[in-house]
Formats: structure tokens, sequence, C-alpha cells
């Protein structure tokens, strides 16, 4: 079956760091492009982050340079890792694939996400 | 940045109901535009890819058109079902960017 699952959010201190998984099944992490998602309570969607099959990884600028993307192919799992933690970080993160050949890099297979809350 | 405008932000309609959402990007993004469904504390749902093609599974009363700034996703005759909010979503030069959603309510 394919499916993405994230784990690895919880209650955590502002300035405080995080690190997502999101472990694959179905298919392979590393042959695809592979994206961060999240949404704060009651808000809409806001892409996060994406690494490309090739290795090469992209932010929105609202996270750039706090937050980092990366992928451990042994274990087919995706990660973001999360420092310096703001209130404004606390949301549902999910995890998505961007299908590139036929689907035109639109999320087809998403996980179930992961809450994250930033609170002292 | 490309920003996407959608638009209503809430919908009103009824069961049987013709819906139309329509979604403005900034620039010109191609038929790089896809739309999603989500309920709520569920993921979202790949309805079209590319504009105009429906994802595999997704009922045929759903229907995207549009190319370069202008896009709408049609529902053609509501279901139960269908109440959720929809957003769409573009994708051009690493970063992907979506609307702020639009919510269907039973009216």
């Amino acid at each position: 079956e394919v499916q993405l699952v994230e784990t690895g959010g919880g209650l955590i201190q502002p300035g405080g760091s995080l690190r997502l998984s999101c472990a694959a099944s179905g298919f392979t992490v590393s042959s695809n492009y592979m994206s961060w998602v999240r949404q704060a309570p009651g808000k809409g969607l806001e892409w996060v982050s994406v690494i490309y099959n090739g290795g090469s990884t992209y932010y929105a600028d609202s996270v750039k340079g706090r937050f980092t993307i990366s992928r451990d192919n042994s274990k087919n799992t995706l990660y973001l890792q999360i420092n310096s933690l703001r209130a404004e970080d606390t949301a549902v993160y999910f995890c998505a694939r961007a299908q590139v050949v036929i689907r035109g890099s639109a999320f087809d297979i998403w996980g179930q996400g992961t809450v994250v809350t930033v609170s002292s | 940045d490309i920003q996407m405008t959608q638009s209503p932000s809430t919908l009103s309609a009824s069961v049987g109901d013709r819906v139309t959402i329509t979604c403005r990007a900034s620039q010109n993004i191609n038929s790089w535009l896809a739309w999603y469904q989500q309920k709520p504390g569920k993921a979202p749902k790949l309805l079209i890819y590319k504009a105009s093609s429906l994802e595999s599974g997704v009922p045929s009363r759903f229907s995207g058109s549009g190319s370069g700034t202008e896009f709408t996703l049609t529902i053609s005759s509501l279901q139960p079902d269908d109440f959720a909010t929809y957003y769409c979503q573009q994708y051009n030069s690493y970063s992907w960017t979506f609307g702020q959603g639009t919510k269907v309510e039973i009216k």
C-alpha cells in the first residue's frame, strides 16, 4: 500500500528544536520530489520545503535558515529539522509526494499529519 | 513569489447545485495548477492536476479549466460528501503556493 506516516510532533518551547519524520511505503522517497506542507490552526495550507530526487532543496521564505529538509534512502524516510521554533510555527505538518511526470508536480500522496505546538 | 487568490472565500449551496470556484495567479503559470479538497482533521485530497486533468478515482462531477492566470473548479451537481474546503495550488520555479481556500457550506 502506498502511504506516508509522519511522526515527531509535540509540544515544544519557543526557541527549541524538533525533527519530524515521514516514513514512506509503496514507493521510493529518493526517486520523487518530497515536500512538507503545514497548516496553522484554522488557517490554510502553506508549502514549507521540498527535496528533489537529485537532492536539491528549497524552502519557503518564512522558514529559510531555520528548517532543513533531508532524507534517509536506506530507511525510505523524509525528515524536517526545525530549529529556533516560534509560536507562528504551530501547525499540523504534512509530508507529501509531488508527482512530476504525470501530475505536473501536484501533491498526490499525503500523510495524516503531525501536530507541532510551540508554547511556553 | 507567485500569489494565488481564490474567490469566494465561503460559498453556501444546496445539494444538486452547480458550484464554481475561481483561482487567479499573480503571473502566468501556464497549466501548472492543481485543486484539492480538504475535510476537517484530514489531509488534503488531490482532485485536479495540470489545470484540467481529473485524478483517478475522483467523481466526474468535478472539473477544472483555465490556463495562464485564470482557473476554475466546477462541481456540476453538489453532493453531500462535497461540503468541504477547496484549495488551488500552483507550482513554479522551485516553489509551490496555495490559495487561501474556499469553504463550501450547506445552504
